[in-house]
């Protein structure tokens, strides 16, 4: 059974970089036929889709944060990454990450991981 | 960008009750639409994909209808654990969720 699990620190201070791993564990990151995603939710509010990455490294990221957003792979850890740069408040949220099947269909998703922004 | 929309933004219901949401897109997204039940806590739970197709595993009380711009999901009836928040979400270009809907106990 696929699983993801995000890791990272909980607490970030404002104009700084949260950086967040997602672990992929029972199948392979290098599938021809997934990209990975990440998603956040803020507290309270709605999911909001911040980017994806193919095995290859190819990517594509949520116009509205794109300028702050760097998404890599490391097919030798079975790892994606999220790096979020210059963070205020507005960035604080549960951070998913998850697989996109087919045509961006989100079947699996890791637990989440609440980040705050905060001095 | 696709601007999604979701109605009603809440809605209380009973046990047996048959449910329908609406979720509609800014421009046409064909059939490239997802639907997720989300608990809270929890991640969103993949229900209904392209539309109509009901994911593996998920109950046959779950549908969903739709193409273009408006789009539907049904609960034929419903059950006390489907008591959560659903989303729409479109992938025709890049992917973008609705606000959701909470249905509650009436």
């Amino acid at each position: 059974q696929l699983q993801l699990q995000e890791s990272g620190p909980g607490l970030v201070k404002p104009s700084e970089t949260l950086s967040l791993t997602c672990t992929v564990s029972g199948g392979s990151i290098s599938s021809s036929s997934y990209y990975w995603g990440w998603i956040r939710q803020p507290p309270g509010k709605g999911l909001e889709w911040i980017g994806s990455i193919y095995y290859s490294g190819s990517t594509y990221y949520n116009p509205s944060l794109k300028s702050r957003v760097t998404i890599s792979v490391d097919t030798s850890k079975n790892q994606f990454s999220l790096k979020l740069s210059s963070v205020t408040a507005a960035d604080t949220a549960v951070y998913y990450c998850a697989r996109l099947g087919p045509a961006g269909t989100l079947a699996y998703w890791g637990q989440g991981t609440l980040v705050t922004v905060s001095s | 960008d696709i601007q999604m929309t979701q109605s009603p933004s809440t809605l209380s219901a009973s046990v047996g009750d048959r449910v329908t949401i609406t979720c509609r897109a800014s421009q046409s997204i064909s059939s490239w639409l997802a639907w997720y039940q989300q608990k809270p806590g929890k991640a969103p739970k993949l229900l209904i994909y392209k539309a109509s197709s009901l994911e593996s595993g998920v109950p046959s009380r779950f549908s969903g209808s739709g193409s273009g711009t408006e789009f539907t999901l049904t609960i034929s009836s419903l059950q006390p654990d489907d008591f959560a928040t659903y989303y729409c979400q479109q992938y025709n270009s890049f992917l973008t969720f609705g606000p959701g809907t909470k249905v509650d106990i009436k």
